[in-house]
Order: structure tokens, then sequence, then C-alpha cells
């Protein structure tokens, strides 16, 4: 059975701060996706990571992965409030037809 | 374009009621999924459709639920009857590729 781990599942981080949040995937996926979702709303893409080695980054946060350890990291730098949400990673599933979310991360950055 | 478009946004229903959610895919894509996200379980995958064809099904969770595409433009998933733990916000999603998911804004349903 595929599996997606997050950890956290709960963050919370100070304002100025630096985190970083884990996935683990149990499949041999080439590909790895981030998604951000605030409180009520809709998931919003953030990364698509291709290959091994991978690298993103947007502002304050950074995606990378490693398909030999199937890990991808999500650092946040200088953390500040409007960052608070809660963040997916996600896989495909066996056949690269749908993806398979973790528990998701939940942020929550106070001053 | 509008994005994907689910409705109701909110439902609350009682339980033994049928409960139909609605879903109208990005013109083009060609894949359509649904996703049901709780609290204790996260994001799970119900059920996707490839040019209006059920693909996986696996996920749907008991014969009580039940979806279908009729055309490339529309997609519903019933609950027939509905129970207390079927609460939950159902997400549908559509793409003409993994890489270029795009969510629906999500129905709640409360079923009391």
């Amino acid at each position: 059975e595929l599996k997606v781990e997050q950890n956290p599942l709960f963050l919370s981080m100070q304002e100025g701060k630096n985190y970083t949040i884990y996935c683990n995937y149990s499949t041999t996926s080439d590909r790895l996706y981030w998604y951000r979702q605030d409180p009520g709303k809709s998931l919003e893409s953030l990364f698509v990571l291709l290959s091994n080695g991978a690298v993103k980054q947007e502002g304050r946060l950074m995606a990378s992965l490693d398909t030999k350890a199937r890990l991808s990291t999500l650092h946040i730098t200088a953390a500040v409030h409007d960052l608070s949400a809660t963040y997916f990673c996600a896989v495909d599933n066996q056949a690269g037809t749908a993806l398979i979310f973790g528990k998701g991360t939940t942020l929550s950055v106070s001053s | 374009d509008a994005g994907v478009i689910q409705s109701p946004r909110h439902e609350v229903t009682e339980m033994g009621q049928e409960v139909t959610l609605r879903c109208k895919p990005i013109s083009g894509h060609d894949y359509l999924f649904w996703y049901r996200q709780t609290m204790m379980r996260g994001l799970e995958l119900l059920i996707y459709f490839n040019n209006n064809v059920p693909i996986d099904d696996s996920g749907m969770p008991e014969d009580r639920f039940s979806a279908k595409m009729p055309n490339a433009s529309f997609s519903t998933l019933k609950i027939q009857p509905s129970e207390p733990r079927d609460s939950a916000v159902y997400f549908c999603a559509s793409s003409s590729d993994p890489l270029g998911y795009t969510f629906g804004s999500g129905t709640r349903l409360t079923v009391v």
C-alpha cells in the first residue's frame, strides 16, 4: 500500500524562525508535489518536483526532493504570519494517474 | 476559465437522506477526481475518471457511495443513505495530467 507520511503534523512557529517539514513516501515515484490550503479554502499548488535532486524556491519556501531516500523537504525561512496554513505533499499513484496525499502539516506562525 | 466548479458549497442533511454533490471540471481536462477530507484521515482519493470512464473506485468507502460522469463537463458523487460519519469536505479536481491538478472549492457536508 502506498504511504505518504508528513511530519510534524502540527507546527507552531515564531516569526523570523526557520523550520523544515518532512515528507516520506513509499513509492518509486520521481515526482512530488506540494500544496497549500488556507483554512476553509481549497488546495493551491506550490511546487512540482520532477526528478532526484530537484530544488524549487518561492519567497520564503524552498522544496527539495531526494528520490533515493524517498524524502522531500519543505524549508521555511524567516517565517511570517502569512505562511500560516496547512501544507500537503503528494505523490503519483502506481499508475501515475492520480495523486496520493499526506495528512498535511498545519503551520501556525505567531509573533 | 471559471475553474473547477462544485455545488453546493455547504450541505446539511439528516441521516438516512440521499445526498448528491456536483462537479463541473475545467473544459479540456480529461481526468476528474473526487477526494474526501477529514481531520482524522486527511485527503482520501475516492474515485477518478479518465475520459468519463471510472478508472479506480477502490477508495469509495462503501456501497452507499456512487459516482457518475455522464459527460465531459459534469460529475456527481452520491451518498445514499447518508450517515453522520460521512460528514467531511468533498473536493473535486480535474487535470489533463497530474502536474496540472486544479481543485474546486469543495462541498462541506454535515450529516446530522
